[in-house]
């Protein structure tokens, strides 16, 4: 299975709300990546978390750790319908051999 | 900047043809990746280079495919032949050291193989 899982697969909400996105992960990381992906587009990266940080904020974007848990949430606060779109965990495993490894993707929908 | 570069943006082709994508990477950036997307599957890495060199190619789906990075600027992925299950959208991305770092990346080849 996906080193990095988003949980839920997808959500609806409206305009002004916060919209919160979980990512578990199975091994050790170097670090955790978000990204956000509009509709026929590229991926974009949002915000790196290192394995030794517990939470990071970047504008309306506010990431957390557990690496006890091996989960990351992020939580995207008084939100636009621009920020429909599909967002991504990505981790960096510990290892002579890691990679970035991309879970499925969260859709948001959030409703004028 | 422009950003990372790919072309075509859109590819239709029929099977058995061979297939070409291009990647320009961002200037001074070391590392360039390779990945694929589809729906059933997410997005894969097929195979990513770090001062063009392929580190790890463990992605790649079959020897039908390809990859090269003949210089810092330019990469190339092709697939001969292509099969209708090569559908999907190829991105290629970079990064400025390594593939731990943020990857940025490109507006992606939308390939449809007939």
């Amino acid at each position: 299975s996906q080193q990095g899982e988003e949980d839920p697969q997808a959500l609806s909400i409206q305009e002004g709300e916060n919209a919160t996105m979980n990512c578990s992960y199975k091994t050790s990381i170097n670090n955790l990546q978000w990204y956000r992906q509009n509709s026929g587009r590229g991926l974009v990266h949002l915000i790196l978390i290192r394995s030794n940080e517990r939470e990071k904020h970047s504008g309306r974007l506010r990431v957390t750790l557990d690496t006890s848990k091996k989960s990351s949430s992020l939580l995207i606060t008084a939100s636009r319908a621009a920020d429909t779109a599909s967002y991504f965990c990505a981790t960096d495993t510990i290892g002579a051999n890691s990679k970035l490894t991309f879970g499925k993707g969260i859709t948001l929908s959030v409703r004028p | 900047d422009a950003g990372v570069i790919q072309s075509p943006r859109h590819e239709v082709t029929e099977m058995g043809q061979e297939v070409t994508l291009r990647c320009k990477p961002i200037s001074g950036h070391n590392s360039l990746f390779w990945y694929r997307q589809t729906m059933m599957r997410g997005l894969e890495l097929l195979i990513y280079f770090n001062n063009n060199v392929p580190i790890d190619d463990s992605g790649m789906p079959e020897d039908r495919f390809s990859a090269k990075m003949p210089n810092a600027s330019f990469s190339t992925l092709k697939i001969q032949p292509s099969e209708p299950r090569d559908s999907a959208v190829y991105f290629c991305a970079s990064s400025f050291r390594s593939v731990k770092e943020t990857q940025y990346f490109g507006p992606g080849t939308r390939l449809l193989v007939l």
